[in-house]
């Protein structure tokens, strides 16, 4: 993932609405991912993640998708709360070289749930 | 149990002083993360320390610098303050990164958000 641009994505979302936030990224060596929810003037927090020899993993109301193939990773929301709004990043991880040790974040998107 | 800590949680410095902030990983954890989150350009990696030693460096000048303490919590410099210095910096740890053989979570603080007038 990149973070670039000041212009997030939105996704808005009706209450109760399933959601889904994608995520391409840039790196065909990264072996890790991560899902982080940032609400308004917190800091991001760890959502769930996966691992790159799989190809879905579950958590409590949210899913995450892997498609190493077109370097892609989704993050699904079963029904949808209020609390849920706020701007999710997906973060990739390399293991080697240089970039030991960082994580790499995508732009964002802000998801916004509405009664 | 506690989370990552840090501390002051808002900082207001005029250009070309200096900024110290601080960071308290969670208990175990190893691994300290420094991030610059300026408004609009989403998380740029800052610095990683683990086990008191420097083990990665972002794109940032050496005006940001920073160490590590045996009881692993850590501190971030920022030297001769710039207006786009003004930022929400996170700080994150995770236990020790282990290479190739184990990926390992980043849990992150609130945030220590700077303002350079």
């Amino acid at each position: 993932g990149e973070s670039v641009g000041l212009h997030l994505p939105t996704l808005s979302v009706q209450e109760g609405d399933n959601s889904i936030i994608n995520c391409a990224y840039s790196n065909s060596a990264s072996d890790y991912f991560i899902w982080y929810k940032q609400e308004s003037g917190k800091g991001p927090q760890f959502i769930i993640d996966i691992r790159s020899n799989m190809d879905k993993r579950q958590g409590q109301r949210v899913t995450v998708l892997l498609n190493k193939t077109v370097k892609h990773l989704s993050l699904q929301i079963a029904a949808t709360q209020p609390g849920d709004s706020a701007v999710y990043f997906c973060a990739e991880k390399v293991p080697r070289g240089s970039t030991l040790g960082r994580l790499y974040f995508g732009r964002g998107t802000q998801l916004t749930v509405w009664p | 149990e506690a989370g990552v800590t840090q501390s002051p949680t808002h900082l207001i410095k005029t250009r070309g002083q200096q900024a110290t902030l601080r960071c308290s990983p969670i208990s175990g954890h190893t691994s300290v993360y420094w991030y610059q989150q300026a408004l609009g350009l989403g998380l740029q990696f800052l610095l990683w320390y683990d086990e008191g030693e420097e083990r990665n460096r972002g794109n940032f000048p050496p005006r940001f610098s920073g160490r590590q303490f045996p009881n692993y919590s850590s501190e971030l410099n920022v030297n001769a303050l710039e207006l786009e210095d003004s930022a929400l910096y996170l700080c994150a740890s995770s236990t020790r990164y282990i290479l190739q053989h184990m990926n390992t979570e980043a849990f992150f603080g609130q945030g220590t958000r700077l303002t350079v007038v």
